[in-house]
């Protein structure tokens, strides 16, 4: 069955200190990838998007992801957090032929220390 | 472009009455979404519109659960007799639907619901 795993439910970093936030996948086929943000109380923001081309890609606020195929992941980094940063991160794996159906991950909660 | 628009955005009902959430869609858009997120979980998909036609439903969405959108604009969910367990931020998405430059889906705010 196709499924996302964020292994990390909750990370913390200090401000001004890089950070990756690791994203699995299962899926048989090309996946289409998404990264999401989310602000307590607050709907989702899209960060970025996986659909062809380029493993690696740019996203708003600074942040980017690299497609490994071979490891089914879709990692996102930032080199420097902001205390702003600080929200929940989904990633989102489109299972059915670029409709939109979407499965998320369980998400990851981003703390930033000061 | 003002982004997906949903209303209302919070919502306390008592158990047993029926709720309906709209939403507006991102102009021109022709596909939107309908999930449902609960506290510490990641959005499930519920359904999606291609234009009006309503194309797939999760099996998440049992009977008490209807979806409109009519010609293919603003669309409404609505759930009748709420039960607690109905409790949750129902999330409308819209996207072009364009397969060739890839489908990118737009969230709203979210419309929370706590049935009491």
């Amino acid at each position: 069955a196709q499924s996302v795993t964020q292994p990390d439910i909750h990370i913390t970093v200090s401000e001004g200190a890089s950070l990756e936030l690791r994203c699995n996948y299962s899926y048989g086929a090309t996946p289409y990838l998404f990264w999401y943000v989310q602000s307590p109380g607050q709907g989702l923001q899209l960060l970025l998007k996986y659909f062809s081309g380029d493993t690696l890609v740019q996203g708003i606020k600074g942040f980017e992801a690299e497609f490994k195929r071979s490891q089914s992941s879709f990692n996102l980094r930032k080199p420097s957090v902001h205390w702003s940063d600080a929200a929940e991160y989904f990633c989102a794996v489109d299972v059915s032929g670029n409709t939109g159906k979407l499965i998320f991950g369980q998400g990851t909660t981003l703390q930033v220390k000061p | 472009d003002t982004g997906v628009s949903q209303n209302p955005r919070h919502k306390i009902t008592k158990r047993g009455q029926n709720v309906t959430f709209r939403c507006d869609p991102i102009s021109e858009h022709n596909r939107l979404y309908w999930y449902r997120q609960t506290l510490g979980q990641g959005p499930e998909f519920l359904t999606y519109f291609q234009n009006e036609a309503q194309l797939e439903k999760s099996r998440l969405l049992s009977d008490r659960f209807s979806a409109e959108r009519p010609k293919g604009s603003f669309s409404t969910l609505e759930i009748q007799r709420t039960e607690q367990g109905d409790s949750a931020m129902y999330l409308c998405a819209s996207s072009p639907g364009r397969a060739s430059s890839g489908n990118t889906i737009y969230f709203g705010e979210g419309s929370w619901l706590t049935v009491v």
